[in-house]
């Protein structure tokens, strides 16, 4: 099983500033990495698969980068429905999700 | 519009059996593989099982190994998670997921509201 592992599990950042999350796997999954965003009482939204490639609707402010083991997502200029909690999901083999990283305001 | 819809959830006893149920639409069901992710109340999402569009290739979490098995029925644009010796620690929102890919993963692109399960005596 792949382990995915991300950091920070709480990030307090003001509205306006660059948020960067990191999701880092336990063995190489190549490209093989999407990002979700979840918001209370709602479904994860796929936000970035491929590891860069932004899902359809998916605003210019999100980018994804990274490739092997190590991935960051980059939130350029968080707007007040950003704040959530992300998800990476790695999908080389079987999927695996890692922990999360809850987006709060400062 | 893709639509995915759950049901089956409820309160069940301990050691008690549920199948949840997903019903897809807006799309062609037998062009992707279907997952379940299920969420503990204020926890994070856990890959429960999948299956390919043929059914030619399923797979489950250790977590749930041997308790669970899914299901599809192409012709009825439906999956299946029949659960067995239910536990405390199967208390989740169960979330049915279509798969970008037909095989066996890729990325989940939609996403049901879920189901909830429950168990308690």
């Amino acid at each position: 099983e792949v382990v995915m592992t991300q950091s920070p599990a709480t990030l307090s950042v003001s509205p306006g500033e660059r948020a960067t999350l990191s999701c880092r796997a336990s063995q190489s999954v190549s490209s093989n990495l999407a990002w979700y965003q979840q918001k209370p009482g709602q479904a994860p939204r796929l936000l970035i698969y491929g590891a860069s490639t932004r899902a359809t609707g998916i605003p210019a402010r999100f980018s994804g980068s990274g490739s092997g083991t190590e991935f960051t997502l980059t939130i350029s200029s968080l707007q007040s429905e950003d704040f959530a909690v992300y998800y990476c999901q790695q999908y080389n083999n079987w999927p695996t999700f890692g922990g999360g990283t809850k987006v709060e305001i400062k | 519009e893709v639509q995915l819809v759950e049901s089956g959830g409820g309160l069940v006893q301990p050691g008690g059996s549920l199948r949840l149920s997903c019903t897809a639409s807006g799309f062609n069901f037998d062009d992707h593989a279907m997952h379940w992710v299920r969420q503990p109340p204020g926890k994070g999402l856990e890959w429960v099982s999948g299956i390919s569009w043929n059914s030619g290739n399923i797979a489950y979490a250790d977590s749930v190994k041997g308790r669970v098995t899914i299901s599809r029925d192409n012709a009825k644009n439906s999956l299946y998670l029949q659960m067995n010796s239910l536990g405390a620690e199967d208390l989740a929102l169960y979330y049915c997921v279509r798969a970008s890919d037909y095989a066996n993963a890729g990325w989940f692109d939609s996403w049901g509201q879920g189901t909830l399960v429950a168990v308690s005596s």
